[in-house]
């Protein structure tokens, strides 16, 4: 079974502070992806990477970094949080670029 | 702009019944699609996907229809269980290109007992 973990489930962060949002898998998946979901908005990809230390650019990267050290491991900064990043962010992985995405359990981060 | 849409945000079924969620989209070079279900405090997991070379697949109660001609597809529920009450997405790529899944917005199922 395909795993993948996020940091935390639920973070309290305020304006300004830096924030770290971390993925893990365990499934030796080369691509992962950074999403955000939003009430009637879905699911909006911010960064995705499909291989050590490569990056690149969703639908909505504004605010927002990565970075991918190892393989397994994919993070999400955010430089200075707004409250209007708040959200719930979801991290997925997938084998190869045409294979379906595995989903973790998402952090709903509240920005005061 | 959004190039997969879901229009109900909700659709109430009774148990027993059959439930279909509707998906449309816009872009035409899309040749792969998924449906995902989510409950509340989870992440989204995988239900089922269906490729532009057919147009229907099905595993278990879950059937997904795809109408390339119309650019829309739906998963059908057969027969619905309270279980099944959770978010739907469905999503759609390009499988030549980057792995990226557009999204549709969701339509939140209520099985009814």
């Amino acid at each position: 079974d395909v795993k993948v973990t996020q940091s935390s489930r639920y973070l309290v962060k305020r304006t300004g502070e830096k924030v770290f949002l971390e993925c893990v898998q365990d499934m030796d998946h080369e691509n992962m992806f950074w999403y955000r979901q939003d009430p009637g908005l879905g699911l909006r990809l911010i960064y995705f990477s499909y291989d050590v230390k490569m990056k690149e650019k969703g639908d909505i990267p504004e605010g927002y970094s990565v970075s991918r050290e190892k393989k397994e491991r994919f993070s999400l900064i955010l430089e200075s949080a707004s409250t209007n990043q708040t959200s719930m962010y979801l991290c997925a992985s997938s084998l190869g670029t045409t294979d379906t995405q595995y989903f973790g359990p998402g952090t709903r981060l509240t920005v005061l | 702009d959004q190039q997969v849409k879901q229009n109900s945000p909700s659709l109430s079924v009774q148990e027993g019944r059959i439930s279909i969620l509707n998906c449309d989209y816009t872009n035409s070079m899309f040749d792969y699609f998924l449906w995902y279900k989510k409950y509340p405090a989870e992440g989204p997991t995988f239900l089922i996907s269906i490729s532009s070379i057919k147009d229907k697949n099905e595993d278990g109660r879950f059937t997904v229809f795809l109408n390339k001609s119309a650019k829309h597809l739906s998963l059908h529920i057969v027969p619905s269980q309270p279980g099944d009450s959770a978010v739907y997405f469905c999503a759609a790529s390009v499988q030549t290109g980057a792995n990226n899944l557009f999204f549709g917005t969701g339509t939140r199922l209520t099985v009814i007992p």
